[in-house]
């Protein structure tokens, strides 16, 4: 079975601070896509960042970046200087070879100021 | 240029009736996707529109449900005598190709009395 774990429901941070967000994944392939996706409380999810399981370099988007670890199957995200915009609902997901794609039951992130 | 729009943005409807929900991805996406997302959860994948090729309807919770997407473009879930647990947020997501970042529209929020 291929799952995706978000393991902390809830997360604050102060305003400025870094926080960071963890995933973990289980799949039996080798290559596959991995996101993070952010649901502000407006609703639309929107893309925060992408990582390629073939590339070992760690994806970056400005304040944004993950720790991919592919024998690990670990996939956390990274936010710096966080921001009250930052405040949202984050979603790990994975998409494999096999037209299937999981998201994780997502992790609550407050920024206070 | 205009995101993906999903119709209606939200419908309250009674036990056992039929509803049609609507996904108009964003224009050149070849990619389409319909996701559920109950109170509380995580992202629960349905159904995936590659072009016109047939779609995978794997994930599809019962037989009640159905999608289509006609001229590899608009796409319609169908929910046949719908229960309460069918209610939640539907939302549709549509990318230029599977592995590309997906581009969510505001969801249908369904409520079923």
């Amino acid at each position: 079975a291929q799952t995706v774990t978000q393991s902390q429901p809830e997360m604050s941070v102060q305003e400025a601070e870094t926080v960071t967000l963890s995933c973990t994944y289980d799949t039996s392939e080798s290559n596959y896509y991995l996101f993070w996706y952010k649901q502000p409380p407006s609703r639309q999810m929107i893309l925060v960042i992408r990582q390629e399981a073939y590339k070992q370099q760690n994806a970056t988007e400005n304040r944004f970046s993950v720790n991919f670890q592919k024998a690990a199957k670990s996939f956390s995200l990274k936010i710096s200087d966080s921001q009250l915009g930052d405040t949202a609902m984050y979603f790990c997901a994975f998409i494999s070879t096999g037209n299937q794609f999981y998201f994780g039951t997502g992790t609550s992130l407050t920024v206070i100021p | 240029g205009a995101g993906v729009s999903q119709s209606p943005s939200n419908k309250v409807t009674e036990k056992g009736k039929d509803v049609e929900l609507r996904c108009d991805p964003i224009s050149g996406h070849t990619a389409l996707y319909w996701y559920r997302q109950s109170l509380g959860q995580g992202l629960e994948f349905l159904i995936y529109f590659q072009g016109n090729s047939a779609p995978d309807k794997s994930g599809l919770p019962s037989d009640r449900f159905s999608a289509e997407r006609t001229g590899g473009s608009v796409s319609t879930l169908t929910i046949q005598r719908t229960q309460q647990e069918d209610s939640a947020v539907y939302l549709c997501a549509s990318s230029l190709d599977r592995e590309g970042p997906q581009h969510f529209g505001d969801g249908t929020r369904l409520s079923i009395l």
